[in-house]
């Protein structure tokens, strides 16, 4: 079945970047688009873009234009999001999510920004 | 980009009852909508695509209904698992957007 793992929690200062990853399986890797979303506590979900896995190819939300990178490893099927000079409302869940059916999402990786 | 507007913020309900829920584009978004169910703690999941598809394993009570710009989502009778938030979202043009939620309550 389809299943995305995510990295672990971070902890990270003002200013400082973090890269999450989201290795997948179940299905063929570089066949649909991966989608980061994410959602600051108690809020609702933010669309942040998606990387076409095959190509490479990416769409960023204009929000984060400039500060969020995503890449992927095809060789070992995982896609990953960098966010840099972070802010304390980065503070977030973040997410990554397959197109692939059965739809499946990450169980979330925990970023949060504290000095 | 596209504003999703999703009405109620919050609602109550009782075991068994009809639950509708809408969602507005700003603009013409075709069928490209899904609905996600979010219980605490949890990632979402997609119950809904293109508009009124359920996704495989999704119980029948739930629904979608619409086009163009106006959505409704129904669960025909609610069951004490169907407790959590409901987001609609679109794909038709990039930004995806999400509807800002309706925590669906116990009443």
């Amino acid at each position: 079945q389809v299943q995305l793992v995510q990295s672990g929690a971070e902890v990270k200062n003002p200013g400082a970047s973090v890269k999450v990853s989201c290795k997948a399986s179940g299905y063929t890797f570089t066949a649909y688009y991966m989608h980061w979303v994410r959602q600051a506590p108690g809020q609702g979900l933010e669309w942040m873009g998606r990387i076409n896995p095959n190509s490479g190819g990416t769409n960023y939300a204009q929000k984060f234009q400039g500060r969020v990178t995503m890449t992927r490893d095809t060789s070992i099927s995982t896609a990953y999001m960098e966010l840099s000079s972070l802010r304390s409302d980065d503070t977030a869940l973040y997410y990554c999510a397959s197109e692939a059916r059965p739809s499946s999402w990450g169980q979330g990786t925990l970023v949060t920004v504290s000095s | 980009d596209i504003q999703m507007t999703q009405s109620p913020s919050s609602l109550s309900a009782s075991v068994g009852d009809r639950v509708t829920i809408t969602c507005q584009a700003s603009q013409d978004i075709s069928n490209n909508l899904n609905w996600y169910q979010q219980k605490p703690g949890k990632a979402p999941k997609l119950l809904i695509y293109d508009a009124s598809n359920l996704e495989t394993g999704v119980p029948s009570r739930f629904s979608g209904s619409g086009s163009g710009t106006h959505f409704t989502f129904t669960i025909s009778s609610l069951q004490p698992e169907d407790i959590a938030t409901y987001y609609c979202q679109q794909y038709h043009n990039l930004p995806y957007t999400f509807g800002q939620g309706t925590k669906l309550e116990s009443k």
